[in-house]
């Protein structure tokens, strides 16, 4: 099974309205971090956003925020204000297995966002 | 702060040579990892050092595969004898102490490999 899935292969917004991104996750550990990445066109990869299992509260990061629902195991991103330079793939990734120490990140296949001005 | 460097940023190659490419981690950083991004397979972790010691490489696909850190700024990924499915875009990225659960991996610009 996939342990991470990102639906959308391809979504369209309009500039300056906000977009979700979808991301769900299959662990059965109780404890893991889930992590969005943004990679542009020029192909470096930038760290977004982080959301952990324990967190009560979804985590923010200026225009970005994940909306975090455990019970679903989904950690959406959700872009608001969209602007041209968020035109990117967008990858969703999680690290298990804090109790033997793995610090693997798995990623997902990715989104890729085109902004239309 | 200079982030992760990788180099060469492009290299183009043909089947049966040898490949080394580098990399050098955010300063500080006590882990770094490999990946290999292709289309067909997305993201691929293939070894990732913790202090400078290999800690798991069960994602190098191969035996021409290898993976050395002789110091905490340097890290090579070799690839001896290429062949052309190695094509891909290789990153490295580097981190702080992963006990603490929201420490992001920073990720340098990565190598476009080219085996012909």
């Amino acid at each position: 099974a996939q342990k991470i899935t990102q639906t959308q292969p391809g979504m369209f917004v309009q500039e300056k309205e906000a977009v979700t991104l979808d991301c769900t996750y299959d662990t059965s550990d109780q404890s893991y971090g889930l992590f969005w990445y943004k990679q542009p066109s020029s192909g470096e990869m930038i760290f977004l956003i982080y959301q952990g299992s324990y967190d009560e509260q979804n985590a923010t990061e200026g225009r970005y925020s994940l909306n975090f629902q455990k019970a679903r195991k989904s950690a959406n991103l959700v872009i608001s204000a969209s602007q041209l330079g968020d035109s990117a793939m967008y990858f969703c990734a999680m690290r298990e297995g804090w109790e033997d120490s793995s610090y693997k990140l798995i990623f997902g296949s990715g989104t890729r966002l085109l902004v239309r001005p | 702060d200079a982030g992760v460097i990788q180099s060469p940023r492009h290299e183009v190659t043909e089947m049966g040579q040898e490949v080394t490419l580098r990399c050098k981690p955010i300063s500080g950083h006590d882990y770094l990892f490999w990946y290999r991004q292709t289309m067909m397979r997305g993201l691929e972790l293939l070894i990732y050092f913790n202090n400078n010691v290999p800690i798991d490489d069960s994602g190098m696909p191969e035996d021409r595969f290898s993976a050395k850190m002789p110091n905490a700024s340097f890290s090579t990924l070799k690839i001896q004898p290429s062949e052309p499915r190695d094509s891909a875009v290789y990153f490295c990225a580097s981190s702080l102490n992963q006990a603490y659960s929201n420490q992001p991996q920073h990720f340098g610009d990565g190598t476009r490999l080219s085996i012909l």
